[in-house]
């Protein structure tokens, strides 16, 4: 099946500092892709989408400017979490379509924890 | 309401048990439907797709009911390794939404 690879898996950073995720489709390409928070306990959140080639569609709530979204190639998203702060540590988890547009593929997920 | 509901459990389980999670839907237009399994702290992963005839993969058994709009996921003699949340997602488009999941622990 498709593999969706995302780094880092931990990071732990100081209040104020940013924080860059990356998330790549290897054996496709995603023209496409979903960035998600989830918090202990909770459900998986729907952040942004993430469309090559163009701006990102952010969900209601979710400032733009805090969590920045480049998708500049097919295979290839980045969230940055800027001036980050510990109410931004979160479990953060990108994921993608597959070929045929149905299932998504999930990367495996950073955990941010910000001092 | 919540557009998809799950209870969030715990369901805790005795080995062999046979374990059912129901999942409900507010929009009719829903066109496809999965359930995941995901572990703590890590991503969700596909477990099966959901069919209007019903799918069985091994020891499980996803249906999807249309008329009253839930998806079911029923598990055949729990193992120790079924203890995860699992998640439901359902499409109009993607990415689909998930529901907040039911949490299984299957316990000796």
């Amino acid at each position: 099946g498709a593999v969706v690879s995302q780094h880092p898996s931990w990071v732990i950073c100081k209040s104020g500092t940013s924080v860059k995720i990356e998330c790549r489709s290897l054996d496709f390409q995603a023209t496409t892709m979903f960035w998600y928070r989830q918090f202990p306990k909770q459900s998986l959140m729907l952040m942004a989408t993430s469309n090559e080639g163009s701006k990102a569609t952010y969900e209601q709530g979710v400032e733009k400017d805090k969590f920045l979204i480049n998708h500049a190639s097919l295979t290839l998203s980045t969230l940055t979490v800027t001036s980050a702060h510990p109410e931004d540590s979160s479990f953060y988890i990108c994921s993608a379509a597959g070929q045929r547009n149905e299932k998504l593929f999930f990367g495996s997920g950073t955990q941010l924890s910000v001092l | 309401r919540k557009e998809v509901e799950q209870d969030p459990g715990p369901f805790n389980v005795p080995e062999g048990a046979t374990v059912a999670f129901n999942c409900t839907y507010s929009n009719s237009a829903s066109q496809s439907f999965f359930w995941y399994r995901q572990d703590c702290r890590k991503e969700p992963k596909l477990l099966m797709s959901v069919y209007s005839s019903g799918n069985e993969d091994g020891r499980f058994t996803a249906q999807l009911n249309r008329a009253s709009q839930y998806i079911s996921l029923l598990i055949r003699d729990s193992k120790l390794s079924d203890s995860a949340t699992y998640l439901c997602v359902v499409n109009r488009s993607l990415p689909g939404i998930f529901g907040t999941g039911t949490r299984l622990q299957v316990f000796p």
